[in-house]
């Protein structure tokens, strides 16, 4: 099946500092990308949808000068927290949808766990 | 709005089946989904059937869908310790991303 990668795995940052993460999808073109964000034993709540070459689509009540997405190209999307703070702490996946035979699947990077102290 | 609903936990004995049950609102929804997520983990696609189909057998997954009632499941058969994970139900409604239910953690018992 279609295989995403997300870097890094997980993170660990002071307060204020901005954290990136790199989403990939590694054999397929993703047309678009999606950024959820989990909070423990909680279902993903979407937070923005990217399509490649324009800007996110923010869900209501996610700071889009916050959280700030990238998807430069058909294989990679960046999300960059920008001053994070302990609140940002949470669980980040992305997932990707492409080309092909089953556009309406998602597959699902591994997620970065980030915490800030 | 789109709304799923599951059971939040299921408890089976090993070698047992698993019934994981979900309920969807959204009728126009073309594919409904399964995913796993084990702990620390992100999301891994089992399975996926579209709507007009009743039933998908993939080895020992079962998925069952009644449309009338808007009533999804999904049979893990010989269930095994490695089975221990939470798993999604999604819908997609027409022209909209995917809507997650809130995950159903499956705890099998030796």
């Amino acid at each position: 099946g279609a295989v995403v990668s997300q870097h890094p795995s997980r993170v660990i940052c002071k307060s204020g500092t901005s954290v990136k993460i790199e989403c990939r999808s590694l054999d397929f073109q993703a047309t678009t990308m999606f950024w959820y964000r989990q909070f423990p034993k909680q279902s993903l709540m979407l937070m923005a949808t990217s399509n490649e070459g324009s800007k996110a689509t923010y869900e209501q009540g996610v700071e889009k000068d916050k959280f700030l997405i990238n998807h430069a190209s058909l294989t990679l999307s960046t999300l960059t927290v920008t001053s994070a703070h302990p609140e940002d702490s949470s669980f980040y996946i992305c997932s990707a949808r492409g080309a092909g035979p089953r556009t309406d699947t998602q597959y699902f990077g591994p997620g970065t766990r980030l915490t800030v102290l | 709005g789109e709304d799923v609903e599951q059971s939040l936990f299921l408890s089976v004995r090993e070698g047992d089946s698993s019934v994981i049950n979900c309920t969807y609102t959204d009728s126009s929804s073309t594919y409904l989904y399964w995913y796993k997520q084990e702990p620390g983990a992100g999301l891994q696609l089992l399975t996926y059937i579209f709507s007009n189909m009743d039933m998908k057998q993939d080895q020992r997954l079962t998925v069952l869908l009644n449309k009338k009632d808007k009533h999804l499941s999904l049979r893990i058969a010989d269930t095994q310790t490695g089975d221990s994970a939470i798993y999604f139900c999604a819908e997609t409604p027409y022209g909209q991303n995917f809507v997650f239910g809130p995950g159903t953690r499956l705890s099998v018992l030796p």
